[in-house]
């Protein structure tokens, strides 16, 4: 069964500092999600990461890919307020027709 | 505006009523997902829908049941709810069936209130 684990689950933070979120899965992957949601929203879609060591970049955001180490990590440059939000991983599951499985989300407060 | 639609934004209602959710996919989008997100909690994969057919079944109960009609809307009814129903159902929406390349487009979400 494939499992996806983000951590940390909560993060305060403050403005300027930077951070970076860890999303682990326990099998074979080769598509990555990442998604926000800003309280009582829906979910937007950020990045999408499709091979090994793929590296997408948005503004303050960096996402990047290891399929071999089973890890993708969200890295978050000189944090504004504007950025707190929960984030979201998901991983494609490759024997179940990439239906996603998620991680619990990353709640991040960014203090001004 | 991922151009996901849903309706009712918000419902209230009472235990043991039945409900029905509607989504309206992005337009060309085949597959419709529904998800449920209660208070503080993660997503939880209900079912999928592509062109019509059920595609994939996740944590959905017996209770609650779905359906994508031929103009791909597809509605979520939820049957002798209890307040543990109570959260946010997400509808999303994917052009293909969920291949490598599909990336799923979120609704606003309808809250569920079951007094």
């Amino acid at each position: 069964e494939l499992k996806v684990e983000q951590n940390p689950l909560f993060l305060s933070m403050q403005e300027g500092k930077n951070y970076t979120i860890y999303c682990n899965y326990s099998t074979t992957s080769d598509r990555l999600y990442w998604y926000r949601q800003d309280p009582g929203k829906s979910l937007e879609s950020l990045f999408v990461l499709l091979s090994n060591g793929a590296v997408k970049q948005e503004g303050r955001l960096m996402a990047s890919l290891d399929t071999k180490a089973r890890l993708s990590t969200l890295h978050i440059t000189a944090a504004v307020h504007d950025l707190s939000a929960t984030y979201f991983c998901a991983v494609g599951a490759m024997d179940s027709n990439y239906q996603l499985i998620w991680g619990a989300g990353t709640k991040l407060i960014i203090k001004p | 505006d991922s151009g996901v639609t849903q309706t009712p934004k918000h419902l209230i209602t009472a235990t043991g009523q039945r409900v029905t959710l509607r989504c309206s996919p992005r337009s060309g989008d085949l597959s419709v997902y529904w998800y449920q997100q209660s208070l503080d909690q993660g997503l939880q994969f209900l079912i999928q829908y592509y062109n019509g057919e059920e595609r994939a079944k996740g944590n959905i109960l017996e209770r609650f049941s779905a359906q994508q009609f031929p103009d791909l809307h597809s509605e979520l009814n939820l049957s002798s709810l209890e307040l543990g129903d109570s959260a946010l159902y997400f509808c999303a929406s994917s052009p293909q069936a969920g291949g490598p390349v599909d990336t799923q487009y979120f609704g606003p979400g309808t809250r569920l209130t079951v007094l």
